[in-house]
């Protein structure tokens, strides 16, 4: 089966500047996550949908980052405008069901670089 | 708050055992699972306890404490390849999950 797909794998933009990460996870799985993962950190949830419903978005700073899960697939997250501190992976997960969000599936990543 | 403490570097030799220590303070728990990440790679996942006790996955065991708010993974015949950083993270009671900072592990030949 085809894992998750995200695209860009890389990305460098000034700051101030907007950027948009696109993730397909697997098929069939409901649930799809974003996480931020600074270089020595661990990842950090930003956003969790159930389908295309809003489960947990606590940690995402509503006032720059925005995300959408159209039809309940595709995702695509986007920052605007970008800071420094920004720099970072950006990791879709996917898991089966939101009970199984212990056993999650990743995809490359797409790395940012705020300049 | 939330917290989970894990060493931040462990070395071992190649063909040893290694054992990568977890605690755990969280608002709900519901399991604790592993995962590995190679540099520049996704983290795949390893294992997931809910239960007290040891879970064996080839060379790979992961156990748990929940009156211990204690788990350890447990890495046999250790391989170059199992160079790689090992992150404990929880289940909590909202369905998330939550990660630790990682262990970085340097196997040497």
């Amino acid at each position: 089966e085809a894992g998750v797909a995200q695209s860009p794998r890389y990305k460098i933009i000034e700051k101030r500047q907007s950027v948009a990460f696109w993730c397909n996870p697997i098929s069939g799985h409901a649930t799809l996550y974003w996480y931020q993962q600074i270089l020595g950190q661990g990842p950090k949830l930003l956003i969790q949908f159930q389908n295309n419903g809003v489960v947990d978005d606590s940690q995402l700073p509503k006032d720059r980052f925005s995300a959408e899960r159209l039809k309940g697939v595709d995702s695509t997250l986007k920052i605007q405008p970008a800071k420094l501190e920004d720099s970072a992976v950006y990791l879709c997960a996917s898991s089966l069901v939101v009970d199984k969000t212990y056993e999650q599936y990743f995809g490359p990543g797409t790395r940012l670089t705020v300049t | 708050g939330q917290s989970l403490e894990q060493p931040s570097e462990v070395t071992a030799v190649e063909g040893a055992i290694v054992q990568i220590n977890c605690t755990y303070q969280t608002s709900g728990f519901y399991g604790l699972s592993w995962y590995q990440q190679h540099d520049g790679g996704a983290p795949t996942f390893l294992s997931y306890n809910a239960l007290d006790g040891l879970e064996e996955t080839g060379r790979f065991s992961s156990f748990l404490s929940r009156s211990d708010s204690y788990g350890y993974l447990l890495l046999q015949e250790l391989q170059m390849k199992d160079s790689a950083s090992y992150f404990c993270a929880v289940k909590d009671s909202s369905y998330k999950l939550i990660f630790g900072s990682g262990t970085r592990l340097l196997v040497r030949p």
